[in-house]
């Protein structure tokens, strides 16, 4: 079936250096693309998104890069804090066979360390 | 962005008894998604609550078993019935006001079944 990965379950770094989090997609449907950031003991908190026809988008110390060729999406932070400690996610909604409704599916999750 | 609060946050229950959980949105929203998070895992989609209607259930979830009601647009509930220990998940309020808005999440429930 379709499915949401990541390449890598853990990340740490130290504070001030940039991190890259990777996902790997394989619905080709898929048009809008979301990264959260879920602390221990709180649900998921929508960090950036962006859409299909974007291949990079910008926030504030985040960057989300969009490669539809290879099906891959990144979240880079830039200057990491100590409070960027956290299981990141990715996400990506499209319409999906028999299905009629978008719904936003989930990859398996990295868990951002950031040493002081 | 809509605020959710959930109720309970967290909860021990003893197999075979039900527990329903409460969502409550600060603001109407379109749509009311409840998803579940098994210890050390991801989300899963159990099913979209309509407003009026059945809520729609994705693969490997039926009504019976995680009933839901969403009586007006700020509100639902998720009960999760007979419960097992495999039950013992981190519940998830969700909500978006149409198909590509940001989608939100509430703080979850933690229910732990004995």
């Amino acid at each position: 079936g379709e499915s949401v990965g990541l390449h890598l379950p853990t990340l740490s770094v130290q504070e001030g250096d940039n991190s890259i989090i990777n996902c790997a997609y394989s619905n080709s449907a898929s048009d809008y693309f979301i990264w959260y950031k879920q602390e221990s003991g709180k649900g998921p908190q929508f960090i950036i998104d962006i859409r299909s026809n974007m291949d990079k988008r910008q926030g504030q110390r985040v960057t989300v890069l969009l490669n539809k060729t290879v099906k891959h999406l990144s979240l880079q932070i830039a200057a990491t804090q100590p409070g960027d400690s956290a299981v990141y996610f990715c996400a990506e909604k499209g319409r999906y066979s028999g299905g009629s409704n978008y719904k936003l599916t989930f990859g398996k999750g990295t868990l951002l360390t950031v040493n002081p | 962005s809509a605020v959710i609060s959930q109720k309970p946050s967290r909860d021990i229950c003893q197999r075979g008894t039900s527990l329903t959980i409460q969502c409550q949105v600060d603001s109407q929203v379109t749509m009311m998604f409840w998803y579940r998070q098994q210890p050390g895992q991801s989300l899963t989609l159990i099913a979209t609550a309509n407003q009026g209607s059945e809520a729609t259930y994705e693969s490997g979830f039926v009504i019976d078993k995680f009933p839901i009601s969403r009586p007006n647009l700020t509100f639902s509930t998720l009960t999760v019935s007979n419960m097992s220990p495999e039950d013992s998940s981190i519940y998830l309020c969700s909500v978006q006001e149409s198909s590509y808005n940001e989608q939100f999440f509430g703080p979850g429930t933690r229910l732990t079944v004995l």
